[in-house]
């Protein structure tokens, strides 16, 4: 089993729309989670921080769930400028372990 | 890129050469990274340095060196570039528990 298992997608919705993402992870001494997004031929960028008690920022929320050991990202609204890849991404110690990403393309 | 930087942006190499690629942050932070990023790969660890003065192996190290210079700079160096090592690279100055992550622009390099 990968150590960060994501879908890849894509996942086309349109303006307005909620999606969601899930992200499961295999180790369970993993520390702490993070979803990332990337745009095309551009660097990844933090979106934000993942806890067991849930995050919101915004039209973004994000969730963990250690017993089941996965991650989730949910969308609201979504916007064209959503339109990106979101990874996931565990840590232990130093290390970062990143998933491969899940592409998303929010339609007119 | 909130003070992470990296040279050069591009590179062509041939097959057998050296060359290194240059990372350095005005962070502050002790820990550095190198990723590589291919198409349906994701990104993969080569090398990471904790703090200043130690480097460890990633998940693909082999045809890679790095040297943490001081704690500004992280290196990483193609002894002899091989066409498996064409990719985009990353270097990345992340404190891992916490919310200073920040990716340099990259190095895409292309080994004919």
């Amino acid at each position: 089993r990968k150590e960060v298992e994501q879908d890849p997608g894509p996942f086309n919705v349109p303006e307005g729309a909620t999606v969601a993402f899930n992200c499961t992870y295999s180790n369970s001494a993993s520390q702490s989670f993070f979803w990332y997004r990337q745009d095309c031929r551009k660097e990844p960028k933090l979106l934000m921080s993942v806890y067991s008690s849930g995050n919101e920022d915004g039209r973004f929320t994000a969730q963990l769930n250690r017993a089941s050991q996965y991650i989730s990202l949910l969308i609201r609204d979504s916007k064209l400028s959503d339109s990106a890849t979101y990874l996931c991404v565990v840590t232990r110690y130093s290390t970062l372990t990143f998933g491969k990403g899940t592409m998303l393309l929010v339609s007119p | 890129n909130a003070g992470v930087t990296q040279t050069p942006k591009f590179q062509v190499l041939k097959t057998g050469q050296s060359m290194t690629l240059q990372c350095a942050q005005d962070m502050n932070h002790n820990s550095m990274y190198w990723y590589r990023q291919d198409p349906g790969m994701g990104l993969r660890l080569i090398y990471y340095s904790a703090s200043e003065g130690t480097t460890d192996k990633g998940e693909v190290p082999n045809g890679y060196n790095v040297s943490r210079l001081n704690k500004r700079e992280f290196s990483l160096r193609l002894e002899s570039a091989a066409p498996s090592q064409t990719s985009v690279y990353f270097c990345a100055n992340i404190e891992p528990q916490g919310y200073e992550q920040y990716f340099g622009p990259g190095t895409r390099l292309t080994v004919t």
